[in-house]
């Protein structure tokens, strides 16, 4: 049982736009930057989205970033098959357990 | 090329021990953050502990399912980030990454190096 709440999978054509949501807590999402990460099948992690809407260099502005109170969203346009991937969302968690927290991950099929 | 390189896992029995190795490079080690996440297999991501720069007291934070049976090092002498894993249990099969993210919004991970525990 992760600490944000992710989708476990979503879905849309090449060309459509898709949300993933993240929902958390004060602790967590609600008083911390939020990231997000794209995983590759046998690939690690990469970082898509810092400090909640934030995109590194090379990453391409077809990905955005979104956060309102407990909760943030990522956000894919125009689609393509090779966002096809598991996408993490992640934060600082300051409860007493104090710690980084990753989402289940969201697998996206692009049909 | 700034690069992290995993090391050292492999097969161990329960309760058995195992220290990872992570050797970076093409960045300031010493001022990096380090971070191992792992994966079990068909899981999703989950965050083991961390290490702060020497310049930030070098502590540590663990997640809770390893507080006490892991340990986090570095040796910034020669770019070495170190995972000490003891009390292995089943639950530790895992593929182990570290990783950092040594300059605002640029985040590198090593290949990941597995860990088995099986009796």
């Amino acid at each position: 049982q992760s600490v944000l709440t992710q989708p476990p999978s979503v879905s849309a054509a090449p060309g459509q736009k898709v949300t993933i949501s993240c929902s958390g807590s004060s602790s967590n999402i609600g008083n911390n930057y939020v990231s997000w990460y794209r995983q590759l099948p046998g690939t690690a992690p990469k970082l898509l989205i810092y400090d909640n809407n934030k995109r590194p260099s090379g990453i391409p502005d077809r990905f955005s970033g979104s956060k309102s109170g407990t909760s943030a969203t990522l956000a894919i346009t125009g689609l393509q098959t090779g966002d096809e991937a598991d996408y993490y969302c992640g934060t600082w968690d300051s409860s007493l357990s104090a710690g980084w927290v990753f989402g289940g991950g969201t697998k996206l099929t692009v049909l | 090329e700034v690069q992290l390189v995993e090391s050292g896992g492999g097969f161990v029995k329960p309760g058995g021990s195992l220290r990872l190795s992570c050797a970076g490079s093409g960045f300031t080690f010493s001022d990096a953050w380090m971070s191992w996440v792992r994966q079990a297999p068909g899981k999703g991501l989950e965050w083991v502990g961390r290490i702060k720069s020497q310049t930030n007291s070098g502590t540590t934070d663990y997640a809770a399912p390893v507080k006490g049976r892991f340990t986090i090092s570095r040796d910034d002498a020669k770019n070495m980030l170190y995972l000490q894993m003891n009390s292995l249990q089943i639950e530790d099969t895992a593929l182990y990454y570290c990783t950092t993210r040594y300059r605002i919004g640029v985040d590198v991970w090593g290949q990941g190096t597995m860990v088995t525990v099986s009796s």
